[in-house]
């Protein structure tokens, strides 16, 4: 079964620190990965994806992930965190649903960027 | 690009009352457009699909009597909460993928319910 895991609920960092925000993830067959931001009472904003190519995948806001198949993970990472980056962070992978696809959510990472 | 709306974005009503929110896509043809609930500090947990001309296929344990979900064009879905009780009280979120788009969905900014 389709599955992502995120191991940490909150991480911490400093303003103008690198930031990670963990994901890992267990599918069969290609991986089609995803991170999305959601801001308090808002929907979610999507961030980047990863379907094929180049295991480091660009993004919004300066984000970046990286696609790693060894380790089955796909790690949000930032140079340099700002306060407004605070937000809570969504790994995703297409998944099997009743309808035949849709995206199954990591249960989300709280990301705190103090100034 | 792949602006997703809903309405309304908050709602409060009685016990036994029915409650319709929209998703739209406002920018795009969307071909499939999901309906997700989320409790407070959870995450994401989906509803239902929905295809434009068809029928929602629910996911397990979702009453379809009583979420009602109605794709009637390419831009529009509609999700009707049945004579609510305030458990059904949650924030609801809908998304939408690109007519010809790979894989990505883009969000509405969520409806909140609460039943009184």
């Amino acid at each position: 079964a389709q599955s992502v895991a995120q191991p940490e609920d909150q991480v911490n960092v400093a303003e103008g620190n690198p930031l990670t925000v963990k994901c890992t993830y267990s599918v069969s067959g290609n991986p089609y990965l995803f991170w999305y931001v959601q801001y308090p009472n808002r929907g979610l904003q999507f961030l980047l994806k990863y379907i094929t190519g180049d295991n480091l995948v660009k993004g919004s806001y300066g984000f970046e992930a990286e696609f790693n198949k060894s380790q089955t993970s796909f790690h949000l990472k930032k140079p340099s965190a700002l306060v407004s980056d605070s937000a809570l962070y969504f790994c995703a992978v297409r998944g099997l649903n009743q309808a035949g696809t849709a995206l199954i959510f990591g249960k989300g990472t709280t990301l705190s960027v103090s100034s | 690009g792949a602006v997703v709306s809903q309405h309304p974005s908050w709602v409060i009503c009685k016990s036994g009352t029915s409650v319709k929110i929209e998703c739209r896509s406002l920018d795009f043809q969307a071909t499939t457009m999901f309906w997700y609930r989320q409790f407070p500090k959870q995450s994401l947990m989906l509803m239902a699909t929905s295809n434009e001309g068809s029928k929602a296929t629910y996911e397990q344990g979702v009453e379809k009597d009583k979420f009602l979900i109605n794709h009637a064009s390419l831009t529009l879905s509609t999700l009707t909460v049945t004579s609510a009780h305030p458990e059904d009280s949650s924030f609801y979120i809908c998304s939408a993928t690109r007519l010809a788009g790979v894989e990505t969905q883009y969000f509405g900014p969520g409806t909140r319910l609460l039943v009184l």
